[in-house]
């Protein structure tokens, strides 16, 4: 039920490719869904976020799309550049500001 | 805005003692801040939640008397390790809120905590 299940696990895209990660729950409280960069050895970093009321949102090259009804979203990368290479994660909010992080995703994009 | 830091950013200590993190908003208050641990290669698991003024509210699993969480003021939270092992070697990440009801949470840079 707080389970957020990411995939794939990782993924290599080419330079200018689109890198896609999924993102399922099961939970119908959860009321936020942000996405999160991570550089190895650093913190997080909020990249973008939607909330269940909204179907797309777009900042820059970063997409979400929301699917209630099938409790999935994605975030599509376009345009993906080697400096892009990081780990992502999806989030879910509930229970007033708790977190529950997807297991996240290894992205690799090559020159 | 909505920056967070962390200190140290990476410690090595001896086994049996303690280490103290902290965390600090830099451009705003920070009613909540909660913190998080991640091993390597896995996802940040959420270890508690803390409010400024009040005790710690600790996730199921996390021992509450070995991880001492304090959050004296709006722009600082700490976390001690009491009487660290190596399983506990871990990366240690804070994060804030910068307002009541608010969704967004920004995450500080992280301390690597070593146990020898």
């Amino acid at each position: 039920q707080q389970q957020v299940k990411q995939s794939p696990q990782s993924l290599i895209v080419q330079k200018g490719g689109i890198s896609i990660i999924n993102c399922a729950y099961e939970n119908t409280a959860f009321d936020y869904f942000p996405w999160y960069q991570q550089f190895p050895g650093k913190g997080p970093a909020l990249l973008i976020a939607i909330r269940p009321d909204v179907s797309e949102k777009k900042e820059g090259r970063f997409t979400i799309s929301f699917n209630k009804s099938a409790k999935q979203f994605s975030l599509h990368i376009m345009d993906s550049q080697p400096g892009d290479s990081a780990t992502y994660f999806c989030a879910a909010n509930y229970q007033g500001g708790k977190l529950i992080f997807g297991q996240g995703t290894e992205l690799s994009v090559k020159p | 805005g909505a920056v967070v830091s962390q200190h140290p950013s990476r410690v090595i200590c001896k086994s049996g003692t303690s280490v103290k993190i902290e965390c600090r908003s830099l451009d705003f208050q920070a009613t909540t801040m909660f913190w998080y641990r991640q091993f390597p290669k896995q996802s940040l698991m959420l270890m508690a939640t803390s409010n400024e003024g009040s005790k710690a509210t600790y996730e199921q699993g996390v021992e509450k008397d070995k991880f001492l969480i304090n959050h004296a003021s709006l722009t600082l939270s700490t976390l001690t390790v009491t009487s660290a092992h190596p399983e506990d070697s871990s990366f240690y990440i804070c994060s804030a809120r910068d307002r009541q009801g608010a969704r967004e949470q920004y995450f500080g840079p992280g301390t690597r905590l070593t146990v020898t």
